[in-house]
């Protein structure tokens, strides 16, 4: 069974950039067929996909994150990583990551919260 | 980008009772559905993708239905286990675009 780890700062100050990563057991991210997702979901308030990447490297963003947002992927390690630049307050939320399975996010990590404040 | 619609808000139940959640799409979405569950301070659960088919190990008071704009979620049978919030998302334009509904929560009556 897939499992899915988050971990990073969870402090970051405002206009700075949020960096996390995604570890992946129990599966390999460029056996293929699966895209790798980051969606968030803001204190007490629904989910907002954020963006995925292929093992290949292609990427999709949601369109009103897309300038600040950049996901990676290292094969290697068996990560892929989310970087969203000059975060606001407005950025604070828990974030997932997850594995989709034609569209739908059918392994998600526990989540790690992220506070934006100085 | 089409906007997923959720109702009710939230849903009063008592144990043992039906529930029906309803989530409504801008435009015609085919059956390219997903319904999640969460719990408090978890992460959320895949119940159903393809607008009807239940997900691994989701039991079968869990049923979706419906095509198009209109979908339903019912709960045959509520079980203590069954209250938590509940979002609809969409994943016909995919890749790239998937939308979430703000989701419906249902509590004990």
């Amino acid at each position: 069974q897939v499992q899915l780890q988050e971990s990073g700062p969870g402090l970051v100050k405002p206009s700075q950039t949020l960096s996390l990563t995604c570890t992946v057991s129990g599966g390999s991210i460029s056996s293929g067929g699966y895209y790798w997702s980051w969606i968030r979901q803001h204190p007490g308030k629904g989910l907002e996909w954020i963006g995925y990447i292929y093992y290949s490297g292609s990427t999709y963003y949601n369109p009103s994150l897309k300038s600040r947002v950049t996901i990676s992927v290292d094969t290697s390690k068996n990560q892929f990583s989310l970087k969203l630049s000059s975060v606001t307050a407005a950025d604070t939320a828990v974030y997932y990551c997850a594995r989709d399975l034609s569209g739908y996010a059918a392994n998600w990590g526990q989540g790690t919260l992220v506070t934006v404040s100085s | 980008e089409i906007v997923m619609t959720q109702s009710p808000a939230t849903l009063s139940v008592s144990p043992g009772e039906r529930a029906t959640l309803s989530c409504r799409a801008s435009q015609s979405v085919s059956s390219n559905l997903a319904w999640y569950q969460q719990k408090p301070g978890q992460a959320p659960r895949l119940l159903i993708y393809g607008a009807s088919t239940r997900a691994t190990g989701i039991p079968a008071r869990f049923s979706g239905s419906g095509s198009g704009t209109e979908f339903t979620l019912t709960i045959s049978s509520l079980q203590s286990e069954d209250f938590a919030v509940y979002y609809c998302q969409q994943y016909n334009n995919w890749p790239p675009a998937l939308t979430f509904g703000g989701g419906t929560k249902v509590e004990i009556k």
